[in-house]
């Protein structure tokens, strides 16, 4: 079976400072991967997803994660934080053969001004 | 883009009730739709797949006689929570993928149900 753990369960950083969500993944296969982002009350907005094209994938509102096989990880990354960025982030993997998607616990960002 | 809509986006109801909930991709077709429930402060949990024209697929430890689901068509698949109680209070999300798109395209998601049962 596969499975995501979200390493840690809220984040705080300062806007314009640097962010880190860490995400690491088991799969006995090469996963497709995928960071969504949920605000309050609202629906998933997929962020970017791997698929084992490159290993470093741009997302919009200039995140970006890469996928390290060694490391089994697939960590999500953002150089300065921007106040909208605070919500939920979930790091998730695809069963290939049904198709639907296991999330991890999820990880709270809070953007301080 | 893609879009799912997904109706009521809040409904409260009385115990004992039934609620449905919808959930319908706009401009593409979805042969398999999937229903996650997400509890307060918590991650989304994969309830079911809902297959066209077939019975859905449950998840391990989910009543497939509480949580009715009928996919009749390649645009619609609703929920009915039946004979609701407070513990089914909960955030309920489908998500769909454009049954014509390529392997690797990315689930689309609703914008979710809020059920308050009192």
């Amino acid at each position: 079976a596969q499975s995501v753990t979200q390493l840690d369960s809220h984040v705080s950083v300062s806007e314009g400072t640097p962010v880190l969500l860490r995400c690491n993944y088991s799969s006995s296969y090469s996963p497709s991967l995928f960071w969504y982002v949920q605000h309050p009350n609202k629906g998933l907005q997929l962020l970017l997803k791997y698929t084992s094209a490159a290993t470093l994938v741009k997302g919009i509102n200039g995140f970006e994660a890469e996928f390290k096989k060694s490391e089994t990880s697939f960590h999500l990354t953002k150089p300065s934080a921007h106040m909208s960025d605070a919500a939920e982030y979930f790091c998730v993997v695809e069963d290939t053969g049904r198709r639907a998607l296991t999330f991890g616990s999820g990880t709270r960002l809070q953007v301080q001004p | 883009g893609a879009v799912v809509s997904q109706h009521p986006s809040r409904v409260i109801c009385k115990s004992g009730t039934s609620v449905k909930i919808e959930c319908r991709s706009l401009d593409f077709q979805a042969t398999t739709m999937f229903w996650y429930r997400q509890f307060p402060k918590q991650s989304l949990m994969l309830m079911a797949t809902s297959n066209e024209g077939s019975k859905a697929t449950y998840e391990q430890g989910v009543e497939k006689d509480k949580f009715l689901i009928n996919h009749a068509s390649l645009t619609l698949s609703t929920l009915t929570v039946t004979s609701a109680h407070p513990e089914d209070s909960s955030f309920y999300i489908c998500s769909a993928r454009d049954s014509r798109s390529s392997y690797n395209s990315p689930l689309h998601f609703g914008n979710g149900t809020r059920l308050t049962v009192t």
